[in-house]
């Protein structure tokens, strides 16, 4: 089973900035948190990860809560081709496999 | 094109009928995994080799799927004897896994297969 909490869908104005939460409450010290999203009839694709720090890159920023029980995916300006469903997941060190929720689905509109 | 390739894109079988589904990896990419999803739901883990080795398969649904890789690229993913419920997109991913820092390896997907079983 996943281990983070998504809201099923959110919208978001075009050139607005778009934060999508996530909870991962029971998330272990050494497990990193990984944002992926998957627009339509493509495979998903990486946009970020994190342990404790927040993370900066060229698609968006990472903001992770002292605790580490909930972390917020930032697109600083969202465009039309952000719309996408977004996926935050908790990754388990033992394995390398990625288990995926059903994320949020972002709606970006003009 | 340097990304991961899936083929066929689409694939219509009869229900009963056997599938083939192909999975390019990036080149050099030592890990590669199958996953299965149904319309509207979050990737579901399949299985998962390293090199040719096939170190996880807990989430092949029934002995009628099967996957192998045997020179540790190229790998396919076999249905036997398809049923409706086999009906989904079939992703396959990859990632390099140096093993110098491999907490912070990236999948790569490819766009995956549509299977449609009538």
């Amino acid at each position: 089973d996943a281990k983070t909490t998504q809201p099923p869908s959110m919208d978001c104005a075009e050139g607005r900035a778009a934060n999508l939460p996530c909870n991962h409450s029971t998330i272990s010290g050494n497990e990193y948190v990984y944002w992926y999203r998957q627009i339509h009839s493509q495979g998903p694709q990486y946009i970020i990860h994190g342990l404790k720090n927040n993370e900066t890159n060229e698609m968006a920023s990472l903001i992770i809560t002292e605790d580490r029980k909930s972390s917020t995916l930032i697109l600083p300006h969202a465009t039309l081709r952000d719309t996408a469903v977004y996926y935050c997941i908790v990754r388990v060190r033992s394995t390398d496999k990625l288990i995926f929720g059903t994320g949020t689905r972002l709606q970006v509109f003009p | 094109g340097a990304g991961v390739s899936q083929s066929p894109r689409y694939k219509v079988a009869k229900r009963g009928q056997d599938v083939a589904l192909r999975c390019d990896p990036i080149s050099g990419h030592v890990s590669l995994f199958w996953y299965q999803q149904a319309l509207g739901q979050g990737p579901e883990f399949l299985t998962y080799f390293q090199n040719e080795a096939q170190l996880d398969k807990s989430g092949l649904p029934s002995d009628r799927f099967f996957a192998e890789r045997p020179e540790g690229s190229v790998s396919t993913l076999k249905i036997q004897r398809t049923q409706q419920e086999d009906s989904a997109v079939y992703l396959c991913a990859s990632s390099q896994q140096t093993g110098l820092d491999w907490d912070n390896e990236k999948l790569f997907f490819g766009s995956g297969t549509q299977l449609s079983v009538l």
